[in-house]
């Protein structure tokens, strides 16, 4: 079945950088457009960037664009997230996400935790 | 940026009675909404898909109606397991932008 399995989370200081990894199996993920969602400590879902089944095309949201950079490796089945200049306001849990376009997010990983603080 | 606002934010109801959640979008985004169900330390799971078509294996007592900017998710017989957040979200943004609407929190009365 679909597996996504998110690593690289932590901690990290304020303006430093840190790159997310998610693991996917059990589909041909080369054929997927793949998104990172995120949420903050009790708060709701954000939606953070999505990258084309090919690689070709990103889009982020308004809050991490020109920080963050979504790119994927398909001969690993693997995608990442790179987050540059990090802000206290970047905690959160980060998921990645399988969902082409216009379509809804069919199955998601674990998350991993990230954590700004000096 | 379609903005999606969820009501109420926290729905009290007894176990085995009907929940009604609400989601209204600031635009019309046809029959494209998702509704998505988080647990307590768990991922989102996606419920509904096409304002009203469940995904496989999830139970009847779940259904989800509306089009354009008013949508509805039901859930019937409310058990145990039901009382969490639930999310709606529009997938059909060109370019990509996606939102969710900020959650109810459905708890035991």
């Amino acid at each position: 079945q679909v597996q996504l399995v998110e690593s690289g989370g932590g901690v990290v200081q304020p303006g430093r950088s840190l790159r997310l990894s998610c693991a996917a199996s059990g589909f041909t993920f080369s054929t997927y457009a793949m998104h990172w969602v995120r949420q903050a400590p009790g708060k709701g879902l954000e939606w953070v960037a999505v990258i084309s089944y090919d690689g070709s095309n990103q889009y982020y949201g308004d809050s991490v664009k020109g920080r963050f950079n979504i790119s994927r490796d398909n001969s690993r089945n693997t995608l990442y997230l790179q987050m540059n200049s990090l802000r206290a306001e970047d905690t959160a849990v980060y998921y990645c996400a399988r969902g082409d376009y216009g379509n809804p997010f069919d199955s998601w990983g674990q998350g991993t935790p990230v954590t700004v603080s000096s | 940026e379609i903005v999606m606002t969820q009501s109420p934010a926290t729905l009290s109801v007894s176990p085995g009675e009907r929940a009604t959640l609400s989601c209204r979008a600031s635009q019309s985004v046809g029959s494209n909404l998702a509704w998505y169900q988080q647990k307590p330390g768990q991922a989102p799971r996606l419920l509904i898909y096409g304002a009203s078509t469940r995904v496989i294996g999830i139970p009847v007592r779940f259904s989800g109606s509306g089009f354009g900017t008013e949508f509805t998710l039901t859930i019937s017989r409310l058990q145990s397991e039901d009382f969490v957040v639930y999310y709606c979200q529009p997938y059909n943004n060109w370019p990509p932008r996606y939102t969710f609407g900020q959650g109810t929190k459905l708890e035991i009365k």
